[in-house]
């Protein structure tokens, strides 16, 4: 299995381009999901996506379009970058939440290796 | 909503020592988890360790372990026997353990950890 992978690694954009970051799981998860990363910020979520076809906002959704068309895919889509948008983003899936003996289960999530972006 | 508060950005610690980075965190929720990421310079996300909250047995990982103090909403970890590849930025995270759909990970701002030879 290839985990969980993105694409680019780096990228450098000009305020007002356009492009997608692109996010891949070969482990058949349901949930998948972007986060951003910033200096003494942490990480924060963006979208969300429960299953094909199903997505939702996170904590800092503006900005960022989602889509999920498929089980493996996840694509981020920026479509005007703004300067503020300069951050490291990570892709992360894992299987769906349930309950184990009547105790919430836990799945863990696996994070992609993150996408550099520069918005100048 | 949920917060989680780390207030130490920056630490430094000898080779072979130990250290313990300290986490807190405010939710309402009764059922909840709570983890230690490790970021190495590669920028690569690992798990090092996480807790259930209906747990009181405190978690422990090889040289990782925590004091998780549920009424105090305290989530420390301490690293024994501190080695090099130790150093990294080390993340504090809570889930809500709600059985619901979402995976939602809140994570603190960070704790920057130097191992000194």
């Amino acid at each position: 299995n290839a985990g969980v992978t993105q694409t680019p690694k780096f990228q450098v954009l000009k305020t007002g381009q356009s492009m997608t970051l692109q996010c891949a799981q070969d482990m058949n998860h349901e949930y998948m999901s972007w986060y951003r990363q910033d200096p003494g910020m942490g990480l924060r979520l963006i979208h969300y996506s429960v299953g094909a076809g199903i997505t939702d906002q996170g904590e800092v959704p503006n900005g960022y379009n989602v889509s999920r068309s498929t089980t493996e895919d996840f694509p981020l889509r920026l479509l005007s970058a703004a300067p503020s948008q300069t951050s490291v983003y990570f892709c992360a899936s894992s299987t769906h939440r349930g309950t184990s003996g009547g105790l919430p289960s836990y799945n863990e999530q696996f994070f992609g290796p993150g996408t550099r972006l520069t918005v100048l | 909503a949920q917060t989680v508060t780390q207030s130490q950005p920056e630490m430094s610690v000898q080779d072979a020592e130990t250290v313990t980075l300290s986490c807190t965190y405010d939710t309402s929720e009764n059922n909840y988890y709570l983890f230690w990421y490790k970021q190495p310079p590669s920028r690569q996300m690992i798990l090092v360790i996480r807790q259930e909250a209906y747990k009181q047995q405190n978690a422990t990982e090889n040289r990782f372990s925590v004091n998780f103090q549920k009424a105090a909403k305290s989530f420390s970890l301490k690293i024994s026997d501190s080695q090099l590849g130790d150093t990294a930025m080390y993340f504090c995270a809570f889930m809500k353990g709600n059985g619901g759909a979402t995976n939602k990970l809140i994570f603190g701002t960070g704790t920057l950890l130097a191992v000194q030879p």
